[in-house]
């Protein structure tokens, strides 16, 4: 079935240390996106990628880093530099029509 | 810039109860517009969409009136169940570059037997 998969699901973290989520997606969409999910609160647009080795910073973009070498993959590392890494976040994709599709989400917790 | 505004929640309706969740946008053009669902520990799900003015996005009960005049995305849905409880996000297509969506803050339905 077609679909996107983050991994892990869950994810634990010691201060100081970069972790890097993956994001897989089998749809053929060329865009992806990265968000981040506070509790009680809505999503943020941390980073988006429209095309292969193409990408663009959210609006919540410091102390994240992502990459799109595939069209399939859009991995987001979340860096020393972050403050306040724990989080959920959401890898989605989609085609032109705007409609975007989630993933299951990963919950990013800093020990 | 575009902007999406929701009812706070948490909304808690007993079961069979009749469901409003107001959403409003910023009116730069025609958005598309959409309602999300998340499930508790899950992604978010489509739960409808409308296109132009005046559509009417309906889906497993739920429904939602795309209003240019109010610039309003109201969702509906006649009569709620415990599964229905979840968080709801309304959202619209930005109409600069790329699909980008911008999110409301969510509404939390509670729905109780």
């Amino acid at each position: 079935d077609g679909g996107i998969t983050q991994s892990p699901k869950y994810l634990f973290r010691k201060e100081g240390q970069n972790v890097t989520l993956s994001c897989e997606q089998n749809l053929n969409h060329d865009a992806m996106y990265w968000y981040r999910q506070d509790p009680g609160q809505g999503l943020r647009l941390i980073y988006y990628s429209q095309i292969v080795n193409d990408f663009q910073k959210g609006d919540i973009a410091e102390g994240y880093s992502v990459s799109r070498e595939k069209k399939e993959s859009f991995p987001l590392t979340v860096t020393s530099a972050q403050k306040n890494p724990t989080a959920f976040y959401l890898c989605a994709s989609s085609m032109n029509t705007g409609e975007l599709f989630f993933g299951e989400g990963s919950r990013l917790t800093v020990l | 810039g575009d902007s999406v505004t929701q009812m706070e929640g948490p909304v808690t309706l007993s079961e069979e109860a009749f469901l409003t969740i107001n959403c409003t946008y910023t009116a730069t053009g025609y958005p598309s517009l959409f309602w999300y669902v998340q499930y508790p520990g899950e992604g978010l799900q489509l739960l409808l969409k409308a296109t132009k003015a005046d559509d009417k996005g309906s889906n497993k009960g739920f429904e939602a009136t795309y209003r240019k005049e109010t610039t309003s995305f109201h969702l509906e849905k006649g009569s709620v169940q415990v599964s229905d409880s979840a968080v709801y996000f309304c959202a619209r297509k930005n109409n600069n570059a790329g699909n980008m969506l911008t999110f409301g803050g969510g509404t939390r339905l509670m729905v109780k037997p």
